[in-house]
């Protein structure tokens, strides 16, 4: 089953407004990566995060691997129609291992 | 640059029958990964092979499926018996091998089967 909480599980705002949604887990993560998926396309790898406190900045996109290992945010400022889609979370709990874990995802809709 | 290519898009058959699909990772990627989403379920790895060799089957559901890998540049995933349970969305994702668990992984558009 899933090891990832994500939440919200959806979120409705209006364009202009600043996103946030986090990731977190019982157990420690190695890794960390923000997906988006978008309606009849696989994920799109967003940003990757590898040491723990690490910020990461993809545009209005910023991503923050937490200190602890087992939490991570994602930050979309000044949202745009074009932000709408479903982020998921995902990690890895080994260096040894390509083994993903995903998170449950979060539906964004943006209402310009 | 190509990305990860499967195929096909979409599969409509009868329960029963032999299902095949087929993925194309980034080429000088490494690793390839096997993925099924459903409403219920999210996204599920099924299995992954590092340099062609299957190195974590846990995720396949049960006999009915079988995936292979026989060269770098070609995979497939098969359901033989096919079951209405196993209507989702299938993607293939790969990445490069040089630092495994580090290394970002690249999918597909997916599968969108349909078992009637």
């Amino acid at each position: 089953g899933q090891q990832l909480n994500q939440s919200p599980q959806s979120m409705f705002i209006q364009e202009g407004e600043d996103v946030s949604m986090n990731c977190t887990s019982s157990s420690i993560f190695n890794t960390w990566l923000w997906y988006k998926q978008e309606p009849g396309e696989g994920p799109v790898l967003l940003i990757a995060l590898y040491k723990a406190g690490e910020l990461t900045s993809n545009g209005r996109l910023t991503a923050q691997f937490g200190i602890t290992r087992k939490d991570s945010f994602l930050n979309i400022s000044a949202s745009i129609p074009s932000d709408v889609g479903i982020y998921f979370c995902a990690g890895t709990r080994s260096s040894n291992t390509g083994k993903l874990i995903f998170g449950q995802g979060t539906t964004l809709q943006v209402k310009p | 640059d190509a990305g990860v290519i499967q195929s096909p898009r979409h599969e409509v058959t009868e329960m029963g029958q032999e299902v095949t699909l087929r993925c194309k990772p980034i080429s000088g990627h490494n690793s390839l990964f096997w993925y099924r989403q459903t409403m219920m379920r999210g996204l599920e790895l099924l299995i992954y092979f590092n340099n062609n060799v299957p190195i974590d089957d846990s995720g396949m559901p049960e006999d009915r499926f079988s995936a292979k890998m026989p060269n770098a540049s070609f995979s497939t995933l098969k359901i033989q018996p096919s079951e209405p349970r196993d209507s989702a969305v299938y993607f293939c994702a790969s990445s490069q091998y040089s630092n495994p668990g580090n290394q970002p992984q690249h999918f597909g558009d997916g599968t969108r089967l349909s078992i009637l």
